[in-house]
């Protein structure tokens, strides 16, 4: 059972699309964090969101923590090729130093 | 940030055989982590590995199949002992930051045959 459960698993869109990754959980976490894996590398930090309703933006994602601090989603908005790669949310739990990741969601992105 | 290398890159190994995987880092740091990727899907965390101190070790992963060395806060290692198909994987290091981050490495990909 994945303690943190992404939606979709994959998605093949057009370049220019916009869209909207999700990450949910029963459990609440400390902070969450987005990583995104392009193939044959290992995960790289996009964002850490730390408080209940935050949003951060970094150029064209958008990332939003909930309220209650048990989901995040990723918004893209104009997806461009470049932005392929597997997404992956994690979260920590108070007095826990270790990342619980989520299940991934497979980007493509069409030119 | 830290900047982490992985060494091999990638190695296709014999059933029954062990591989051991170098991990290295630029900087000093207090925990290292090792994790283990199927292609595309999410990360499992094998072990965390502590300089001076056993590594600790998740459920379904033992020290005799994965033994880890951490000899330094630069520098561990996981062996993949008596391989069988099933270890073929993507083994990650990463490395813990300042605000509970985490820096990967570029992952070494076992084929067991």
């Amino acid at each position: 059972t994945q303690l943190l459960e992404q939606s979709p698993q994959f998605l093949s869109i057009q370049e220019g699309e916009n869209l909207t990754v999700y990450c949910n959980s029963s459990s609440v976490f400390s902070s969450l964090q987005w990583y995104r894996q392009e193939p044959g590398e290992g995960p790289v930090l996009l964002v850490t969101v730390v408080t209940g309703g935050e949003v951060k933006k970094l150029k064209r994602l958008t990332f939003q923590f909930g309220d209650a601090r048990k989901d995040s989603s990723l918004h893209i908005t104009a997806a461009q090729p470049g932005d392929t790669g597997l997404y992956l949310c994690a979260g920590l739990m108070d007095s826990s130093y270790k990342l619980i990741f989520g299940s991934g969601t497979r980007l493509l992105v069409r030119p | 940030s830290a900047v982490i290398s992985q060494k091999p890159s990638r190695d296709i190994c014999q059933r029954g055989t062990s591989l051991t995987i170098q991990c290295q880092v630029d900087s000093q740091v207090t925990m290292m982590f090792w994790y283990r990727q199927q292609p595309g899907q999410s990360l499992t965390l094998i072990a965390t590995a502590n300089q001076g101190s056993e590594a600790t070790y998740e459920s379904g992963f033992v020290i005799d199949k994965f033994p880890i060395s951490r000899p330094n806060l630069t520098f561990s290692t996981l062996t993949v002992s008596n391989m069988s198909p099933e270890d073929s994987s993507i083994y990650l290091c990463s490395v813990l930051g300042n605000s509970y981050e985490q820096y990967f490495g570029p992952g070494t990909r076992l084929t067991v045959t």
